[in-house]
């Protein structure tokens, strides 16, 4: 199993340029997540989805779009690409079996991208 | 505030030593408690859960304080390999039913020969 995969691992934008960063997972997990990590703070989540079709936002969810199209994929789509939205992007996913049971997440390896 | 806070570090440690660090958390209905580990320009994973009577794996030992709501790793026996962040990480139950990480800015530890 290839587990989360994330493409690109790497990009470079111009302001105003868009793009969209492709998570896929082969684990069969219900739940998939978006985050963030820039310098000095911890992940900070996007937006994720409990199931195929759905999604929601997360913490810090301004500038981003998801998509949950198929339960394997999560993308996220950046419109206007601002100099804020520098940062590393990973994706996770996890299958939460019940509302008191933690699942782990389990993470992809990153995309990082730099707007200029 | 920050819901979870962490010392930056880093810390030096040598080879065989053993080192401590704490993790603080501000909301009480926190449920479950982490500790990730994530080493230089890589991905997050799973070290190990703290559970509140404290458990061990292997060289790691974790503690649970609820009172002052604290979590605390320690690393005994030190490697040059264990050389990574560790995250602080805590879980609580959304109004939508689903388990909410918390991520702290992480903890840096350089051991060395």
């Amino acid at each position: 199993n290839a587990g989360v995969t994330q493409t690109p691992k790497f990009r470079v934008l111009k302001t105003g340029q868009s793009m969209t960063l492709l998570c896929a997972q082969d684990m069969n997990h219900e739940y998939m997540y978006w985050y963030r990590q820039d310098p000095g703070m911890g992940l900070r989540l996007i937006h994720y989805s409990v199931g195929e079709g759905t999604t929601a936002k997360g913490e810090v969810p301004d500038g981003y779009n998801v998509s949950r199209l198929k339960k394997q994929n999560f993308l996220l789509g950046l419109e206007s690409a601002a100099p804020s939205q520098t940062s590393v992007y990973f994706c996770a996913s996890s299958y939460e079996r019940g509302r008191t049971t933690y699942n782990e997440q389990f993470f992809g390896p990153g995309t990082r991208l730099t707007v200029l | 505030r920050k819901e979870v806070e962490q010392d930056p570090g880093p810390f030096n440690v040598p080879e065989g030593a053993t080192v401590a660090f704490n993790c603080t958390y501000s909301n009480s209905a926190s449920q479950s408690f982490f500790w990730y580990r994530q080493d230089c320009r890589k991905e997050p994973k799973l070290l190990m859960s703290v559970y509140s009577s404290g458990n061990e794996d292997g060289r790691f030992t974790a503690q649970l304080n609820r009172a002052s709501q604290y979590i605390s790793l320690l690393i005994r026996d030190s490697k040059l390999s264990d050389s990574a962040t560790y995250l602080c990480v805590v879980s609580r139950m959304t109004t939508d039913s689903w388990g909410k990480l918390q991520f702290g800015a992480g903890t840096q530890v350089v051991v060395t020969p």
